[in-house]
């Protein structure tokens, strides 16, 4: 069974920094493209950032472009996002799902979300 | 980025009824080399991660019962949930990925009347 298991949110100041880590099982990860999709409280879903299965390719949005960076280490089957100068509007609980077969493809399955909360 | 745009926003359909579901795109998002539309679609239950429902416009996940079906091509998609039932109450999600600029429809709630 494919597993998600996302970890690392908390509350964070303004200008501050968090990491977020996924860790992934029941698939060869390393086979799979893989994309964090955040959802801000009582709002709709927002793609944020999705990684090509060896790591050499990666997509951001245009509201975390230059401030997140996502990466990915096969060797653990973990997903990470990095995110930096962060802001209150990135308020949001933060999916991680696979891609379901190649990049362009729908996101199947999704994990339980870890909650991040920017205030002062 | 392909804007997704779902209507109505809020649906109220009694208990075995058909709701029905639009969602438009900015631009197609029929893929003209393989004839296939890159359009999913998602149900999100309170305090639950988005599941798959469907993909490919029309083809429905493994597990999700036949009363839900998709429909549509280019620009226009629909959502068909035919006899509702009490667990279907959710918030349901288009998106597009024909382009790695991801988008997804602002989504719509579905109530039981």
């Amino acid at each position: 069974e494919v597993q998600l298991l996302e970890s690392g949110g908390g509350l964070v100041q303004p200008g501050g920094s968090l990491r977020l880590f996924c860790a992934a099982s029941g698939f060869t990860f390393n086979s799979y493209a893989m994309s964090w999709v955040r959802q801000a409280p009582g709002k709709g879903l927002e793609w944020v950032s999705t990684i090509g299965d060896s790591g050499g390719s990666t997509y951001y949005a245009g509201s975390v472009k230059g401030r997140f960076t996502i990466s990915r280490d096969n060797s653990n089957n973990t997903l990470y996002l990095q995110m930096n100068s962060l802001r209150a509007e990135d308020t949001a609980v933060y999916y991680c799902a696979k891609v379901a077969y190649q990049l362009l493809n729908w996101f199947d399955p999704w994990g339980q979300g870890t909650l991040v909360t920017v205030s002062s | 980025d392909i804007v997704m745009t779902q209507s109505p926003d809020s649906l109220a359909v009694s208990l075995g009824e058909r709701a029905t579901i639009n969602c438009k795109s900015s631009q197609s998002v029929l893929y003209s080399s393989n004839n296939k539309n890159y359009l999913a679609w998602y149900r999100q239950k309170p305090g639950q991660p988005p599941k798959l429902l469907i993909y490919w416009a029309s083809t429905r996940e493994s597990g999700v019962p036949d009363r839900f079906s998709g429909s549509g091509s280019g620009t226009d998609f629909t959502l068909t949930i035919t006899s509702l039932q009490a667990e279907d109450v959710a918030v349901y999600y288009c998106q597009q990925y024909y382009t790695t600029s991801y988008t997804f429809g602002q989504g719509t709630k579905l109530e039981i009347k």
